[in-house]
């Protein structure tokens, strides 16, 4: 169980493209997703959190409108890097909590998104 | 904010000695301490957690102890294999979902047969 999807794994755009990576729980449903993002041989650094229903809500220096994020169901959020330049490269994360228990905190990751942008 | 401290940041090890990976934290009101094993190209996995209200957790080869006092925790791996080979990321947050799990930077684990 608790078994998080992240599409497309892999994914190499032009610059000044747009680029929409999908995380979904697929066995449960989630009250939080978490989005990171993780430059080679470093830590996870949090984007953004988001809710179900409601707007995300954005580490400071991230930039929202660049980096939307789209949280339509209790199993789908979406991320779309938008006018995307070769800075932007990265490994993009999604996490989720579980929604049936709310007092805990376990997060279940996806297995990542690499964007390369040329 | 909470900040998580790890050590060391690489660690190197024979094939059946024990591994100890340290973090520590600053924020009291932190109870919720996960640690990640991630592989070369793919996400996170949860491999262990402990809360705040025990000192220590076991799960086969792999055990997590916490001193609240001191705001630290640690992972130890016993009899390591050369499938331990992998980055392990600690992390800490109040435990409540929704909120933000802090990461330490991660502890690059060799395991050499």
């Amino acid at each position: 169980g608790a078994v998080v999807s992240q599409h497309p794994s892999w994914v190499i755009c032009k610059s000044g493209t747009s680029v929409k990576i999908e995380c979904r729980s697929l066995d449960f449903q989630a009250t939080t997703m978490f989005w990171y993002r993780q430059f080679p041989k470093q830590s996870l650094m949090l984007m953004a959190t988001s809710n179900e229903g409601s707007k995300a809500t954005y580490e400071q220096g991230v930039e929202k409108d660049k980096f939307l994020i789209n949280h339509a169901s209790l199993t789908l959020s979406t991320l779309t890097v938008t006018s995307a330049h070769p800075e932007d490269s990265s490994f993009y994360i999604c996490s989720a909590n579980v929604a049936r228990d709310v007092s805990k905190n376990i997060q279940y990751f996806g297995a990542g998104t690499r964007l390369s942008v040329l | 904010g909470e900040n998580v401290e790890q050590h060391p940041s690489t660690l190197s090890v024979q094939e059946g000695d024990s591994a100890v990976i340290k973090c520590t934290y600053s924020d009291s009101a932190s109870n919720y301490f996960p640690w990640y094993k991630q592989e070369l190209g793919k996400g996170p996995q949860l491999i262990i957690d402990i809360r705040s209200n025990v000192g220590e957790k076991k799960d086969q080869r792999i055990a997590v102890t916490l001193n609240k006092t001191a705001k630290h925790f640690s992972l130890h791996i016993t009899e390591t294999q050369p499938e331990d080979s992998a980055v392990y990321f600690c992390a800490a947050s109040i435990g409540q979902a929704g909120t933000a799990l802090i990461f330490g930077k991660g502890t690059t684990l060799s395991v050499s047969s």
